[in-house]
């Protein structure tokens, strides 16, 4: 079964900064990786996914993430962040099931602070 | 709906009382899960439904845990008899079919606090 690793639970940092978000999962042939943020009493919210292609994926709100598959590394970065950037992100891997289906694995969860 | 909708968004239950929480999926999607959340820790999975296919019941914790889809859309979560540790936010999810890199929609979960 896969599994994600994000070491670090909590990431404070100041506004305009560049940020980076650790993301590691466990080796398999094929993976699908996702970034999904969850701000204050919402729900989760897709930030950018990687299936194939370009190791270089961009996302919503100015962020990116590169696949590397030697690390088996998906680090979320963003060159700039904004206060409204707080937030909690979890990285999350597909696994497939003995039933077929594949359903989303997703790490702890990093918190994001994003002080003036 | 537009999202995934969910109720209650908050219940608090005395221990070992039964809780049903409802899950309003976006329209046409096939596929729905719930997922739960704890203080802490990540998103577990509990249970996926996918049409008429018989469920995925592998992330359900215990027995007191069950879950049923009606009609192809709306999904009830039943816990009976709550326990402390059950206190957690269960996030139900939905798309349109689950085909590989599919994104999921979450909804804004139900609180459960168990006393």
């Amino acid at each position: 079964a896969q599994s994600v690793t994000q070491l670090d639970s909590q990431v404070p940092v100041f506004e305009e900064a560049p940020v980076e978000l650790r993301c590691n999962y466990s080796s398999s042939v094929s993976v699908y990786l996702f970034w999904y943020v969850q701000y204050p009493n919402q729900g989760l919210q897709l930030l950018l996914k990687y299936l194939s292609g370009s190791t270089l994926v961009k996302g919503i709100n100015g962020f990116e993430a590169e696949f590397n598959k030697s690390q088996t590394s998906f680090h979320l970065r963003k060159p700039s962040v904004h206060i409204s950037d707080t937030a909690e992100y979890f990285c999350a891997v597909s696994d497939l099931m003995n039933t077929g289906f594949q359903k989303l694995v997703f790490g702890t969860g990093t918190r994001l602070l994003v002080s003036p | 709906g537009a999202g995934v909708s969910q109720s209650p968004s908050n219940k608090v239950t005395e221990k070992g009382k039964d809780v049903e929480l409802r899950c309003d999926p976006i329209s046409g999607h096939t596929a729905l899960y719930w997922y739960r959340q704890s203080l802490g820790q990540g998103l577990e999975f509990l249970i996926y439904f996918q049409g008429n296919s018989a469920p995925d019941k592998s992330g359900l914790p215990s027995d007191r845990f069950s879950a049923e889809r009606t009609g192809g859309s709306v999904s009830t979560l039943t816990i009976q008899r709550t326990q402390q540790e059950d206190s957690a936010v269960y996030l139900c999810a939905s798309s349109p079919l689950w085909a590989s890199g599919n994104t999921i929609y979450f909804g804004e979960g139900s609180w459960l606090t168990v006393v």
